[in-house]
């Protein structure tokens, strides 16, 4: 089975300063996805980036960007001139591959909770 | 184009009731997934439907069930409720193969 761990349950960051958030994971699956969600004091889930375990180049959403390093198996996210809108409670998360007929399930982190300080 | 939806948002309910909540995809979207999150356990895969039938079921009991319709809209019903089901229950949608899962607002059950 697979597991993801965010060790970081709380962070900080000066607004417009730089903040990285850390998650390790572990499978025996050779294809996968990772993803970065969001989730604001709503409870909306969203979708910040995500990572094709296949794609060596590290994916990167305007100001969110990732570190992957497939040998460690660690998924970082960077966020650069963090902005208020930016606090929230953020999750790592693992999906299978298999493409048509893989299934939906996504193997969730703790949660590192955000803070973004004036 | 509108978003998942879930209906109710808020619901109580007293301990051994049951209950059922409903979730609407994207509209051409086939699979949903529903997650249960709370604070201690954090976010737990449930199950999922695609194209009418449970494609995958997490580790919950029985009283867990699912369903999915034609139109792919899908319901969860919960049976002999009891306080530790008290969470927010997340449904999610996707179209197929690689394609990302958009969340639903959740519904926020509490068992009295």
């Amino acid at each position: 089975a697979q597991t993801v761990t965010q060790s970081q349950p709380e962070m900080s960051v000066q607004e417009a300063e730089t903040v990285t958030l850390s998650c390790t994971y572990d499978t025996s699956e050779s294809d996968y996805y990772l993803f970065w969600y969001k989730q604001p004091p709503s409870r909306q889930m969203i979708l910040v980036i995500r990572q094709e375990a296949y794609k060596q180049q590290n994916a990167t959403e305007n100001r969110f960007s990732v570190n992957f390093q497939k040998a460690a198996k660690s998924f970082s996210l960077k966020i650069s001139d963090s902005q208020l809108g930016d606090a929230a409670m953020y999750f790592c998360a693992y999906r299978s591959g298999g493409g048509e007929t893989s299934g939906s399930r996504l193997t969730f982190g703790e949660g590192t909770q955000l803070t973004v300080n004036p | 184009k509108a978003g998942v939806t879930q209906t109710p948002r808020y619901l109580i309910k007293t301990r051994g009731q049951q209950v059922t909540l409903s979730c609407s995809p994207i509209s051409g979207h086939r699979s949903v997934s529903w997650y249960q999150q709370t604070p201690g356990q954090g976010l737990q895969f449930l199950f999922e439907y695609f194209s009418e039938t449970q494609r995958n079921k997490g580790n919950f009991p029985g009283r867990f069930s699912g369903r999915q319709f034609s139109n792919s809209r899908s319901e969860m019903n919960v049976s002999t409720l009891e306080l530790g089901d008290s969470a927010l229950y997340l449904c999610a949608s996707r179209k197929t193969g690689v394609g990302e899962q958009y969340f639903g607002p959740g519904t926020r059950l509490t068992v009295t």
